[in-house]
């Protein structure tokens, strides 16, 4: 168990809906990242909060987004689904979120997301 | 941009032998850091190693150990004496300094078999 968490771990929605995923960080860290892994594109990065703020994107959907709330958990919204967006949704989670060994990212179990 | 390359798609060994995956990786940073990430039929990833690139000395965690070839951008992985729950999912990945994300080979798939 990495300590982070979450929610939930499966969902089964329709094309052109919206849904949001829960991420609690391990606690102590301040960082959290999203990552999509689907079969065709692997294991891809898609957006890092620190401590409340945005602080890196990568490949995230505009129809994508993402906040982190004062008590450090996180939500990633996904919205106008496609059949396409269909994949495993992790949260990992860092102490920092800068630099050094501290840098290790933990991740939670995962969400995977069933587009129909 | 880093690339992160693993060469073997899949890979088979026997309970108790040793078996090596290979991981090798692109960058113009000169402070970085490797990481192996284990994925199971459950899915979770779980981290197996880490090495940070300005640590000479390779990285060891229990049976797990790593193989770090700076001048060869090069960071295998040795699993001695193989477990049947070794069976995952194997994902090299690639942290350099000035980056916060993750970069990800496309794993190796590691059968252990009886």
């Amino acid at each position: 168990d990495s300590g982070v968490t979450q929610t939930p771990k499966h969902l089964i929605t329709a094309t052109g809906q919206r849904v949001t995923l829960r991420c609690s960080p391990r606690s102590g860290d301040l960082s959290v990242y999203w990552y999509q892994q689907s079969l065709d594109q692997g294991l891809q990065f898609l957006i890092q909060y620190y401590n409340g703020e945005e602080r890196a994107k990568g490949n995230i959907l505009e129809r994508f987004s993402a906040q982190q709330f004062p008590d450090l958990h996180s939500e990633l919204n996904l919205s106008s689904l496609e059949l396409g967006d269909s994949a495993l949704y992790f949260c990992a989670s860092s102490v920092a979120g800068s630099g050094g060994p501290q840098e290790t990212q933990y991740f939670g179990p995962g969400t995977r997301l069933l587009v129909l | 941009a880093q690339t992160v390359t693993q060469s073997q798609p899949e890979m088979s060994v026997q309970e108790a032998e040793t078996v090596t995956l290979s991981c090798t990786y692109d960058t113009s940073e000169n402070n970085y850091y490797l990481f192996w990430y284990k994925q199971p039929p459950s899915r979770q990833m779980i981290l197996v190693i880490r090495q940070e690139a300005y640590k000479q000395q390779n990285a060891t965690e229990n049976r797990f150990s790593v193989n770090f070839q700076k001048a060869a951008k090069s960071f295998s992985l040795k699993i001695s004496d193989s477990q049947l729950g070794d069976t995952a999912m194997y994902f090299c990945a690639f942290k350099g300094d000035s980056g916060y994300a993750l970069n990800f080979g496309k794993g190796t798939s590691l059968l252990v078999t009886p």
